[in-house]
């Protein structure tokens, strides 16, 4: 079994500015994945950036990029140089490499954009 | 583009009704995925399939049943509406790995009166 934790329901950050969305997990599983996805107001729920466990080089999307620490369970999501367009509720997911890719979600951090 | 659909953005039902959601991704997608989206409990699998015509329960598989009769298509069924099944249902399809994206659909918002 699987829980992923994210303790911030809600974050705000100023136009252009760093921020970082905090997440948590834990799993039995050896070989597994970290995912963070991002779901706009009224909009569909889409993929921000995906972490193999085994590697432990972080994952970067651009401006995306995460601090992952394997010994830690702690799967962070940092957004830098902030824009209006990342304003959403951010989800924090972990799946098995054995789990048909079933997904296990946090409870989401709503991230509002300051201008 | 890849896509997912799902057949209503809202929809209201009586307590006790049969309520059919649906769902169809034109991705020739093997798995696909029901949850169950609530405020401050994140998302909630409720089923998922694997293939045509199999399915497996998620974590809150109660009160729920699914039918993949096509590989495209995905139905959630609740046989007796309740009100405590209103919520943010929604629909997922994977290629089949663990390291795979999930493309969502847009959410059906169903309330139970």
């Amino acid at each position: 079994a699987q829980t992923v934790t994210q303790s911030q329901p809600e974050m705000s950050v100023q136009e252009a500015e760093t921020v970082t969305l905090s997440c948590t997990y834990d799993t039995s599983e050896s070989d597994y994945y970290l995912f963070w996805y991002k779901q706009p107001p009224s909009r569909q729920m889409i993929l921000v950036i995906r972490q193999e466990a085994y590697k432990q080089q972080n994952a970067t999307e651009n401006r995306f990029s995460v601090n992952f620490q394997k010994a830690a369970k702690s799967f962070s999501l940092k957004i830098s140089d902030s824009q209006l367009g990342d304003a959403a509720m951010y989800f924090c997911a972990c799946s098995s490499n054995f789990g048909n890719e079933k997904l296990t979600f946090g409870t989401g951090t709503r991230l509002t954009i300051i201008p | 583009d890849v896509k997912v659909t799902q057949s209503s953005r809202y929809l209201v039902k009586r307590t006790g009704e049969k309520v059919f959601l649906e769902c169809v991704q034109d991705m020739d997608h093997e798995n696909m995925f029901w949850y169950r989206q609530d405020p401050g409990l994140g998302l909630r699998l409720i089923y998922f399939s694997y293939d045509v015509k199999m399915k497996e329960k998620g974590d809150i598989p109660e009160g729920y049943s699914v039918s993949r009769e096509k590989k495209e298509r995905f139905s959630l069924i609740l046989e007796s509406a309740s009100t405590n099944q209103t919520s943010m249902y929604l629909c997922a399809s994977g290629p089949g790995q663990g390291i795979d994206e999930q493309y969502f659909g847009p959410g059906t918002r169903l309330t139970v009166t």
